[in-house]
């Protein structure tokens, strides 16, 4: 069975610095992964997905994952935070159906 | 893009009233659309799996006579949550494969 973790509920950075967000996953085959954000009262926005091309997966909003087969980590970063980005994220992995991770809620400062 | 909506962004009922949640595909069409209940300041759980001409397929735990599901067309699948109770409050949030709909905020009073 495919599971995912994102090991930090809650991250705060300060604006211009960058931002980590991390995520393991379980998998008995080569899955897809993605990372959604969802702001207060909103619903998901796809930011990117990882589907067994490129590593290295470019998002929108400056932000980029990279799937770590070794690690089984799939972690989203961004060099340089803004204000805008202070939301909920979800790391979730594809089965027949997705798969969520518990979220990490990210704040920034100013 | 795909684009999903739904109808209505949020409800308030009374309880013991039934309300109906659209969902619709607005640029494609779905065989299968899913349904998720999200909690405050918790994640997506899936509730079902709505299959276009066909039964829906129920998560464990989920009543299926409480949340009846009905995918009749390419690019519509409803939600109905029946007798609703202000524990059935919380926001509804439709998907395709992997585009979301805005949710359905709803209370029951």
């Amino acid at each position: 069975a495919q599971s995912v973790t994102q090991l930090d509920s809650h991250v705060s950075v300060s604006e211009g610095t960058p931002v980590l967000l991390r995520c393991n996953y379980s998998s008995s085959y080569s899955p897809s992964l993605f990372w959604y954000v969802q702001h207060p009262n909103k619903g998901l926005q796809l930011l990117l997905k990882y589907t067994s091309a490129a590593t290295l997966v470019k998002g929108i909003n400056g932000f980029e994952a990279e799937f770590k087969k070794s690690e089984t980590s799939f972690h989203l970063t961004k060099p340089s935070a803004h204000m805008s980005d202070a939301a909920e994220y979800f790391c979730v992995v594809s089965d027949h159906k997705l798969i969520f991770g518990a979220g990490t809620r990210l704040a920034v400062h100013p | 893009g795909a684009v999903v909506s739904q109808h209505p962004s949020w409800v308030i009922c009374k309880s013991g009233t039934s309300v109906k949640i659209e969902c619709r595909s607005l640029d494609f069409q779905a065989t299968t659309m899913f349904w998720y209940r999200q909690f405050p300041k918790q994640s997506l759980m899936l509730m079902a799996t709505s299959n276009e001409g066909s039964k829906a397929t129920y998560e464990q735990g989920v009543e299926k006579d409480k949340f009846l599901i009905n995918h009749a067309s390419l690019t519509l699948s409803t939600l109905t949550v029946t007798s609703a109770h202000p524990e059935d409050s919380s926001f509804y949030i439709c998907s395709s494969r992997t585009y979301f709909g805005p949710g359905t905020r709803l209370t029951v009073l």
